[in-house]
């Protein structure tokens, strides 16, 4: 089993659309997660950081952590097709040890 | 403020030889963690320095080494390169000894042939 888990997609969502992201962890003691975009060719950017159960919202980003079932998602209400991207879950297993998914990518059709 | 930076972005290599790669952080950041990104894959979490100690490994071999300076910026040290090893290389830098709110310089492209 994957330590982080995610659909490699591809995930193909119309614009204006809600785009779902599922992601995985094996690690019960994982105590933070991230969501990072990254652009072809280009390195990871932080979107999303959620560290307790329950949904964060910020823009058109909603991240949701569900500790007891090892799931966090993020949620892109809206999608553009600037959004069109690989989406890398990331879970902080302790201070000192960061694993991320394999990533899933999204394109937004117009 | 500039972000983090990375040299050199692209680097060829041959089998066998030995590579330096650099990273300076973020102004005010002295955490320094190096990733391997192959191509499809996410990042490997290779090291994470702060304060100039190392303060975490990820599973790599001890070719793999790194260290961090004073100004806090840092090398990551590649022995006896493999086929293996192209990747794309990046360093993020966090203002704490946490990983959380990490960002990510351009990264180094290496090829070894």
């Amino acid at each position: 089993q994957k330590e982080v888990e995610q659909n490699s997609g591809p995930l193909s969502v119309p614009e204006g659309a809600i785009a779902s992201l599922n992601c995985t962890y094996s690690d019960r003691g994982s105590q933070s997660f991230f969501w990072y975009r990254q652009y072809s060719g280009k390195s990871p950017e932080l979107i999303m950081s959620i560290y307790s159960n329950g949904d964060k919202e910020d823009g058109r980003f909603t991240a949701q952590l569900n500790k007891a079932s090892q799931y966090v998602s993020l949620l892109i209400r809206d999608s553009q097709p600037s959004d069109s991207a690989t989406y890398l879950c990331a879970v902080n297993k302790n201070n000192n040890d960061m694993r991320f998914g394999a990533g899933t990518r999204l394109t937004v059709k117009p | 403020d500039a972000g983090v930076t990375q040299s050199p972005t692209h680097l060829i290599k041959t089998r066998g030889q030995q590579v330096t790669l650099r990273c300076s952080p973020i102004s005010g950041h002295k955490s320094v963690s190096w990733y391997q990104q192959v191509l499809g894959q996410g990042p490997q979490f290779i090291f994470q320095y702060y304060e100039k100690e190392e303060r975490g490994r990820g599973n790599f071999p001890d070719r793999f080494s790194a260290r961090q300076f004073p100004n806090y910026s840092s090398e990551l040290n590649v022995n006896a390169l493999l086929l293996g090893d192209s990747a794309l290389y990046l360093c993020a830098s966090s203002p704490a000894r946490s990983l959380q709110g990490q960002y990510f310089g351009p990264g180094t492209r290496l090829l070894v042939l």
